[in-house]
């Protein structure tokens, strides 16, 4: 078990252009959570799947971010037509749950810079 | 809807000085409460959770945090900090299926 690994770890794209992001979760954790985090505040909850299932997105999440959890493994976070605003870490993280939510555990999140 | 509030946002100790950092969450029904914590360069780690009995649960690396139903507290403690605890400390409450951060309180230990 290596733990959430999210890819690319830094991503600098011009305003405009569409990235994705890439996290592979915890071997066997059914839940799959995508947050967002810039300096100086905490992580704030973009959306969430339970297994392949998207059952929850925040209205952080504007038409232009989409995710996705095709097999219920690992899942992307795509972001389209980027704006300087988009500039921060995204984070990934799964955990085990069966009703009441499990321990989440975090990966090392993706920077991304639009400039 | 529930919600996180850390009422410090910078702290700077000395070594071996005793820490508290507040922490007060919204949310009418049954919450399971967490500590993360953020080493400069590394990713969220969970220091310690709460989720039923007894209110005062350890953590790794000597931490600990009561949780006080009726003041909708969960402060984090540690009677003695070390230079390696320089972070930035996120609290986080769950009642339903997500989890909900604080905006983070950042320590900073004077050797």
């Amino acid at each position: 078990d290596t733990g959430v690994s999210q890819n690319p770890r830094h991503k600098i794209t011009k305003r405009g252009q569409n990235v994705t992001f890439r996290c592979d979760p915890i071997s066997e954790h059914n839940r799959l959570y995508w947050y967002r985090q810039t300096l100086g505040q905490g992580p704030e909850f973009l959306t969430y799947f339970q297994n392949e299932a998207q059952l929850e997105k925040s209205r952080l999440l504007s038409d232009r971010f989409s995710a996705e959890r095709p097999k219920g493994s690992f899942s992307t976070l795509e972001i389209q037509r980027t704006e300087q605003g988009d500039s921060a870490m995204y984070l990934c993280a799964s955990s085990f749950s069966t009703g009441k939510i499990g321990t989440i555990y975090f990966g090392e999140g993706s920077w991304l810079t639009v400039v | 809807a529930q919600s996180v509030s850390q009422h410090n946002h910078h702290v700077i100790l000395s070594e071996a000085a005793s820490l508290e950092l507040g922490c007060n969450y919204s949310y009418g029904g049954t919450v399971n409460l967490f500590w993360y914590v953020q080493y400069p360069g590394q990713h969220l780690q969970l220091l310690l959770k709460y989720f039923s009995g007894d209110p005062l649960v350890k953590g790794i690396k000597g931490f600990e945090a009561e949780f006080i139903k009726s003041k909708f507290s969960f402060n984090l403690r540690k009677p003695s900090v070390q230079w390696s605890d320089t972070a930035e400390y996120f609290c986080a409450v769950n009642g339903n299926d997500k989890i909900i951060f604080g905006k983070g309180t950042r320590l900073h230990i004077l050797p």
